[in-house]
């Protein structure tokens, strides 16, 4: 039982380059989430996708863009990296409900120099 | 819009202590209220959840109980172990919406 599986788990960037990170759940879930975590502000929703097909802002979405490949699949790229994008980056999946939680991958630790 | 908010940390405890990480909540309506525990390395878990006024939610000897009339939603332990050292987030959705709103996260350390 894999959950949400986000990969890579570290990466380092140069100033400019561009990277996708991966996400996959086997939750058959309907609802995706892209979140930042940095020191002393908590997670911050990035993007988010109600279902296949469909994608919408979230409270940081400068600078990503974000694609939901299938139902199982949903990607964040960041197209030209900024020292700003330093951060952990936590993919989640969900049912549509909001009585029911949300499940979390372990993280992306992204360093743009 | 909605909000929470968290006690600030970090909290220091020794083991066996009563443990108490204050949460509020601004919000319309009736949201879900949720405790999410984050170990080192590791991702967001979900601890408990309470989704009506007066429920309570508990698991690993952890208890929070919605409090409506407060807008609250503490976080309580009896007896703190080691293990339980790690960062919790207060957070919650609203109807319609399962976006979740977090906290700035509580950061709890247990010494021996």
């Amino acid at each position: 039982n894999a959950g949400v599986t986000q990969t890579p788990k570290f990466q380092v960037l140069k100033t400019g380059q561009s990277m996708t990170l991966q996400c996959a759940q086997d939750m058959n879930h309907n609802s995706m989430y892209w979140y930042r975590q940095d020191p002393g502000m908590g997670l911050r929703l990035i993007y988010y996708s109600a279902s296949e097909g469909t994608t919408d802002k979230g409270e940081v979405p400068n600078g990503y863009n974000v694609s939901r490949l299938n139902k199982r699949e949903f990607s964040l790229r960041l197209e030209s990296a900024a020292p700003s994008q330093t951060s952990v980056y936590f993919c989640a999946s969900s049912e549509q409900d909001t009585n029911q939680p949300q499940h979390f991958g372990d993280g992306t630790r992204l360093s743009i120099l | 819009g909605d909000s929470v908010t968290q006690m600030e940390g970090p909290v220091t405890l020794s083991e066996e202590a009563f443990l108490t990480i204050n949460c509020t909540y601004t919000a319309t309506g009736y949201p879900s209220l949720f405790w999410y525990v984050q170990y080192p390395g590791e991702g967001l878990q979900l601890l408990l959840k309470a989704t009506k006024a007066d429920d309570k939610g508990s698991n690993k000897g952890f208890e929070a109980t919605y409090r409506k009339e407060t807008t609250s939603f503490h976080l309580e332990k009896g007896s703190v172990q080691v293990s339980d050292s790690a960062v919790y987030f207060c957070a919650l959705t609203n109807f319609g919406n399962e976006k979740l709103t977090f906290g700035t996260g509580t950061r709890l350390t247990i010494i021996p």
